[in-house]
């Protein structure tokens, strides 16, 4: 069984600060995905990184996935408000690309 | 445009009782995923469908759920009888081939 550690669990930060939040896996994966989660909602994608030490950046978010691809981080650049939510990191392997697996997810919350 | 369609949005039942979650998916999209999540164990993909053919159900939790998909616009998971324990948000979610699910809002069911 594949399995994702994605860490902190929780992060309470103030508004302009930066965070890492990690992903590691044992095991590895055809590609990761970034999702993020408002209450009351499905996850939404924010990217998906395929290629080993592969680097994408999106606003203020900067996504990388490992040399090994068995582990990724999302950096957040001067977070703010807008950006709390509950993010989640899934790997997809085998024959569909919507079989993943994810990791616990980490509740952000920025505070003004 | 319309996106994965749930219903209901949230179920209240009591111990015992059937319960029946339906899912719509995006026009043409011929993968269908039904997924858990809880606190505890985070998402979790029960089982998915391609052209309305159930493919891999090994993460359904026991006999007593079952999932249908009589045809490419609708999909029914049903748990009989409901226990406590299944209380959760089960989201579906459907894609094009093998691309990357969208996400339905979910329905939060809870079993008294």
């Amino acid at each position: 069984t594949q399995l994702l550690e994605q860490s902190p669990q929780f992060l309470s930060i103030q508004e302009g600060e930066n965070l890492t939040v990690y992903c590691n896996s044992s095991s590895v994966f055809s590609s990761l995905q970034w999702y993020r989660q408002e209450p009351g909602e499905g996850p939404v994608l924010l990217v998906t990184v395929v290629t080993g030490g592969e680097v994408k950046k999106l606003k203020r978010l900067t996504f990388q996935f490992g040399d090994a691809r068995k582990d990724s981080s999302l950096h957040i650049t001067a977070a703010q408000p807008g950006d709390t939510g509950l993010y989640l990191c899934a790997g997809a392997g085998g024959t569909s690309y919507g079989k993943l697996t994810f990791g616990q997810g980490t509740i952000l919350t920025v505070h003004p | 445009d319309a996106g994965v369609i749930q219903s209901p949005r949230h179920e209240v039942t009591e111990m015992g009782q059937e319960v029946t979650l339906r899912c719509k998916p995006i026009s043409g999209h011929d993968y269908l995923f039904w997924y858990r999540q809880t606190m505890m164990r985070g998402l979790e993909l029960l089982i998915y469908f391609n052209n309305n053919v159930p493919i891999d159900d090994s993460g359904m939790p026991e006999d007593r759920f079952s999932a249908k998909m009589p045809n490419a616009s609708f999909s029914t998971l049903k748990i009989q009888p409901s226990e406590p324990r299944d209380s959760a948000v089960y989201f579906c979610a459907s894609s094009l081939s093998r691309a990357l699910p969208f996400f339905g809002p979910g329905t939060r069911l809870t079993v008294l």
